[in-house]
């Protein structure tokens, strides 16, 4: 079954370093989403991404943040200077077009320490 | 806005025990309605789904119905395994407008343990 997959599970890194989360969406999906769990916190959305473009976000998507799809599968999220508050667990998911009903698809997640 | 409200957790049970998990929710149009569940160390996996009124949900044994009048969508089980000790949580999406792309808002999500 096709599943969602992201890398790497978990990035460790210091204040204010560049990270790059990576996933891969199904293949024949067309709408993908990223999504943070802070610990103990309720899922939260980021962004979503149709087209090509970035179609809504949320208040938590900043400058800091951007996304981009660069090779047709990959989709990627950056935070361009971690603080210590990004810390959490970030899902990607995507979605198809039609007859699903907006049902989506996560991958496992991955796991973001800022030191 | 679009909001999801959950029941307080988290909730013990022993196996066997009826479970109820109350989510009511406050949308600006026509949402679909979902429960998914988050295992130990695992993603979020979707458990089962309704996209209009009166509609029942169902998987592995859970259910829940979608109930407008109430704007709720509560999830039950009659009979509990430890096996479905997880974190459950409710959502709902709003496709179109032109201003919606299908982002989900979740509940605060419900921590379950089930003991033999």
């Amino acid at each position: 079954e096709p599943e969602v997959t992201q890398t790497p599970s978990h990035q460790v890194t210091q204040m204010g370093q560049e990270v790059i989360l990576r996933c891969v969406p199904i293949s024949n999906h067309l709408y993908f989403y990223w999504y943070r769990q802070i610990l103990g916190q309720k899922v939260e959305f980021l962004v979503s991404f149709y087209n090509n473009e970035i179609s809504e976000k949320s208040e938590i998507f900043d400058d800091q943040f951007s996304v981009e799809r660069p090779d047709g599968s990959n989709f990627t999220l950056k935070i361009r200077s971690t603080k210590l508050e990004d810390s959490a667990m970030y899902f990607c998911a995507s979605r198809p077009t039609s007859g699903s009903h907006n049902e989506q698809f996560f991958g496992p997640g991955t796991r973001l320490t800022v030191l | 806005g679009n909001s999801v409200t959950q029941m307080e957790g988290p909730v013990t049970l022993s196996e066997e025990a009826f479970l109820t998990i109350n989510c009511t929710y406050t949308a600006t149009g026509y949402p679909s309605l979902f429960w998914y569940v988050q295992y130990p160390g695992e993603g979020l996996q979707l458990l089962l789904k309704a996209t209009k009124a009166d509609d029942k949900g169902s998987n592995k044994g859970f259910e829940a119905t979608y109930r407008k009048e109430t704007t709720s969508f509560h999830l039950e089980k009659g009979s509990v395994q430890v096996s479905d000790s997880a974190v459950y949580f409710c959502a709902l999406s709003v496709v179109g407008g032109g201003t919606s792309y299908g982002k989900l808002t979740f509940g605060q999500g419900t921590i379950l343990t089930v003991h033999p």
